[in-house]
């Protein structure tokens, strides 16, 4: 039973344009998303994250979008560049204990 | 200088044998986990300790025991071995138990043959 998606197991993008990943979750006591970002042999980096008091947040290239009534999440990247191919983790938890992390999407910047 | 450090990396064992991985944070964090990463690359919570004490167990085989000897260490001995044990096991940390920000090792990857 999964609480946290990625439907999407990979994305390509062009360099320079913008890439979306989504995620969605069933369980509606979930407070806390964050975004984790994964290179190979490497272990996943917190990128950015958003309570559910919130509908957005920014942080540079990088917006996530929160809609709570759909329980859905997306990670905007714009400009899309290279060096952020790699593996992205929606993970979302209540009160920030135990985090629930998605499958990852693996995303594909080409120059 | 590593923040989060877990050995061994890389870690080829027959079934039936009993392994750790250890796990260093120098971060001064007070809450610790380790993670399981399985075939289908889900990332799922096994253990948390806040400053030593055990906080989150979840349904893992006695087989995995954790031990932390103190607060920036949390060892992972896991006895018996099974195939499907197979995994790429992670150690994190962070600042206090729920905050989500957590900081991951390299992960230490567990064949068992």
């Amino acid at each position: 039973d999964q609480q946290v998606k990625q439907n999407s197991p990979s994305l390509s993008v062009q360099e320079g344009r913008i890439s979306i990943l989504n995620c969605d979750y069933t369980n509606s006591m979930f407070d806390y998303f964050l975004w984790y970002k994964k290179y190979p042999a490497e272990g996943p980096t917190f990128l950015i994250s958003i309570s559910s008091i919130k509908d957005k947040n920014e942080d540079g290239r990088f917006t996530v979008f929160l809609n709570k009534s759909a329980k859905h999440l997306s990670l905007h990247i714009v400009p899309s560049q290279p060096g952020d191919s790699a593996v992205y983790f929606c993970a979302a938890s209540v009160n920030g204990n135990k985090l629930v992390f998605g499958a990852g999407t693996i995303l594909r910047v080409k120059s | 200088d590593t923040a989060v450090s877990q050995t061994p990396k890389y870690l080829v064992t027959q079934m039936g044998n009993d392994k750790s991985i250890k796990c260093e944070q120098n971060l001064g964090h007070d809450t610790m986990y380790w993670y399981k990463q399985d075939s289908k690359k889900f990332l799922k919570i096994m253990f948390s300790y806040n400053n030593k004490e055990l906080i989150i167990n979840e349904t893992v085989p006695n087989r995995f025991s954790p031990k932390s000897p103190d607060k920036a260490h949390l060892n992972l001995h896991i006895n018996s071995l099974e195939l499907g044990d197979s995994a790429v096991y992670f150690c994190a940390s962070s600042q206090r138990e729920g905050n989500g920000e957590l900081f991951f090792g390299e992960g230490s990857r567990l064949t068992v043959l």
